[in-house]
């Protein structure tokens, strides 16, 4: 079984500048997760997705931090403006909606570095 | 606003010594999980923990809750260096106002 595939895995990029991070789910799996690790500490939810509508977007910065999936299976995350304090890993995951257990699986993430 | 707290966040052990890592946290849970990160890797899914006094064991490693007292444990037996990483858990509440709260994690360094 195919794990959740992310892409790029390292992206470094000026201040102000954009970027764009794009996660492919493990099939069948209707809820997706966008998390932000900085170093040293826990990954913070940013968004959740369930099929192409969002569950929880709270800790999402709304005003430079976007994020959709369109068709309920791929999903991109955008930074525009980025600024030097999102520097830190960005880590997908999903899981089948359903199970009690509700077990996460996790992306290999895109580290970015913005300077 | 649920809060989960682990300690210690930093623990070097030698091979063949037992230690518990604790993780609490404030409100009332429905599930609470605990994962393994390599440096440099993602999060891999270790045990989940559903009701209280659930106990689950793989290996070396062995998990049990506490929901009265909001509190989980991750003993390890008898380490090996090959269980140095970092060690999360994370908590679900399922309450529309939650989401889910991982800790600061807690950084294993076991000498060999």
């Amino acid at each position: 079984e195919a794990g959740v595939a992310q892409s790029p895995r390292y992206k470094i990029i000026e201040k102000r500048q954009s970027v764009a991070f794009w996660c492919n789910p493990i099939s069948g799996h209707a809820t997706l997760y966008w998390y932000q690790q900085i170093l040293g500490q826990g990954p913070k939810l940013l968004i959740q997705f369930q099929n192409n509508g969002v569950v929880d977007d709270s800790q999402l910065p709304k005003d430079r931090f976007s994020a959709e999936r369109l068709k309920g299976v791929d999903s991109t995350l955008k930074i525009q403006p980025a600024k030097l304090e999102d520097s830190a890993v960005y880590l997908c995951a999903s899981s089948f909606l359903g199970l009690a257990k509700n077990i996460q699986y996790f992306g290999a993430g895109t580290r970015l570095s913005v300077l | 606003e649920l809060k989960v707290e682990q300690n210690p966040l930093f623990l070097s052990m030698q091979e063949g010594k037992n230690y518990t890592i604790y993780c609490n946290y404030s409100t009332t849970s429905d599930r609470l999980y605990w994962y393994r990160q390599d440096p440099g890797k993602s999060l891999e899914s270790l045990f989940v923990l559903l009701s209280n006094g659930a106990v689950k064991q793989e290996g070396r490693l062995m998990a049990s809750l506490d929901t009265k007292a909001r509190l989980s444990t991750l003993h390890i037996t008898a380490a090996v260096h090959d269980l140095s990483a970092t060690y999360f858990c994370a908590v679900d509440s399922r309450n529309r106002d939650d989401k889910i709260i991982f800790g600061k994690g807690t950084r294993l360094h076991i000498l060999p």
